[in-house]
């Protein structure tokens, strides 16, 4: 049974720059959630994707977006890297939206420079 | 705003010592109660808690909810060197109305477990 897959696995990225970050999730779950954790610091909850759609968003700026496949994939982009993006990036899936127990990913590590 | 706060932030003990993790919150409309151990990268889930007083038990690992003092604790007995990890304590609320199952963490717990 695949768990939640993420990659690429780190990424160094230059100010300014764009990522793409990507998460497939574990098998039979249609919900993802997107997470970033800074060094030393619990993981913050960016948002939320359910049916294609964005159904709930934590204090983000727009410069985050995301965007679900109908093979429930995901991907998390952000545009204008600062600094202050670098960071671990999680993916975590569940069975559905009102399901609380969610499966975390192996995470990706962004460096901006 | 939600929070959720940890403590303590860091710990160290030798194996076979029993400890307790702590987490206190603060969020409208609690829902549920989760833990999770992040040795490298994934968190991995522990727990998942909504009712008052019920342990949950896996093992060595026990953890039970006060909805009433709004806390958790979590107990690991007879540690051992692979139960070094960071605990990390999430909840879910309902603030807006919607349960899509937001987590809101704590900073985590550094626990260290020496032979």
């Amino acid at each position: 049974d695949a768990g939640v897959t993420q990659s690429p696995t780190h990424l160094i990225k230059t100010r300014g720059q764009q990522v793409t970050l990507r998460c497939s999730p574990k098998s039979g779950h249609d919900t993802v959630s997107w997470y970033q954790q800074a060094l030393g610091q619990g993981p913050q909850f960016i948002f939320q994707y359910y049916e294609e759609e964005e159904r709930q968003r934590g204090n983000f700026p727009d410069r985050f977006s995301g965007h679900q496949f109908p093979n429930y994939s995901s991907e998390l982009n952000v545009n204008a890297l600062l600094l202050g993006d670098s960071a671990l990036y999680l993916c975590a899936s569940s069975l559905y939206p009102g399901v609380y127990e969610q499966y975390f990913g192996p995470g990706t590590r962004l460096t901006v420079t | 705003e939600d929070k959720v706060v940890q403590s303590p932030l860091s710990l160290v003990v030798h194996e076979g010592d029993t400890v307790t993790l702590n987490c206190s919150y603060e969020v409208t409309n609690f829902r549920s109660l989760l833990w999770y151990k992040q040795e490298k990268k994934a968190p991995t889930f522990l727990f998942m808690l909504t009712s008052s007083g019920i342990e949950k038990k896996s093992g060595r690992l026990s953890s039970i909810l006060d909805k009433k003092e709004l806390f958790s604790i979590l107990n690991i007995t007879a540690t051992q060197t692979g139960d070094s990890a960071v605990y990390l304590c999430a909840v879910v609320a309902n603030a807006g109305g919607t349960s899509y199952g937001k987590l809101t963490f704590g900073q985590g717990t550094i626990l260290t477990v020496h032979p």
